[in-house]
């Protein structure tokens, strides 16, 4: 069976230093890979999803950057935290065409960072 | 622009009674919808999902219904237990480039059971 593991689970860092989440996924091959972040108390605001190893689109304009190393590894960073970068971040993954229910995403436990 | 709204942010419900969260939605070009539960601290997990070609869906004591006329969309779970409790999303499929699923979320509604 497929599943998705996320880390660090919380995680408190002061403004203007980095930031790194990393996002695996096991059980399954070329997934589609995604970085969502909830504001609390709101709905999933999707910041960056993958089609392929070194694939990256950007929903937002904004201080955080996604990178995917390898086929089941997605990764959320930052050079400089802000304090509005607080949040819940998910991360998901979806089958590809003809390999699953098409659409659906399956997300990870998710990471609370604060930036203080 | 294009969103997805909850007309309700909280909804109480009787433990054994029948709950239903609605859902609005405004892309008419969206195809595909999911509705999930997340329970706090916890990412949303996948109830029951339905396509457009459908406008009713029954899964084990959930029920999906989809009115394409008004861009409506009702989650109906049947004899509510404590262990529903949770925050509820719709989510409609947008479309994306190439194979990805770009989910569009709604706001939310949270679930309070009571005894």
């Amino acid at each position: 069976s497929q599943t998705i593991h996320q880390w660090p689970a919380t995680l408190v860092q002061p403004v203007g230093s980095p930031l790194s989440l990393e996002c695996t996924v096991e059980g399954t091959s070329n997934p589609n890979l995604y970085w969502y972040r909830q504001a609390a108390g709101r709905g999933l605001q999707l910041l960056f999803y993958s089609v392929g190893i070194g694939q990256i689109s950007s929903e937002v304009p904004q201080n955080l950057s996604a990178s995917r190393p390898q086929d089941r590894q997605f990764i959320l960073s930052s050079k400089k935290l802000l304090l509005s970068d607080s949040g819940f971040y998910l991360c998901a993954w979806s089958a590809q065409p003809g390999q699953g229910r098409t659409g659906e995403l399956f997300f990870g436990e998710g990471s609370r960072l604060t930036v203080l | 622009g294009e969103s997805v709204g909850l007309h309700l942010p909280t909804l109480s419900v009787q433990e054994g009674d029948n709950s239903i969260i609605n859902c609005a939605y405004s892309n008419s070009a969206s195809d595909y919808f999911i509705w999930y539960k997340q329970e706090s601290g916890k990412g949303p997990q996948f109830i029951i999902d339905i396509r457009s070609n459908m406008d009713k869906r029954q899964g084990q004591r959930v029920t999906v219904l989809l009115n394409k006329t008004v861009k409506h969309l009702s989650l109906q779970i049947a004899a509510t237990q404590p262990g529903d409790s949770a925050v509820y999303f719709c989510a409609e499929n947008i479309g994306g480039t190439g194979t990805a699923s770009k989910l569009t979320f709604g706001t939310g509604t949270r679930l309070q059971v009571t005894l």
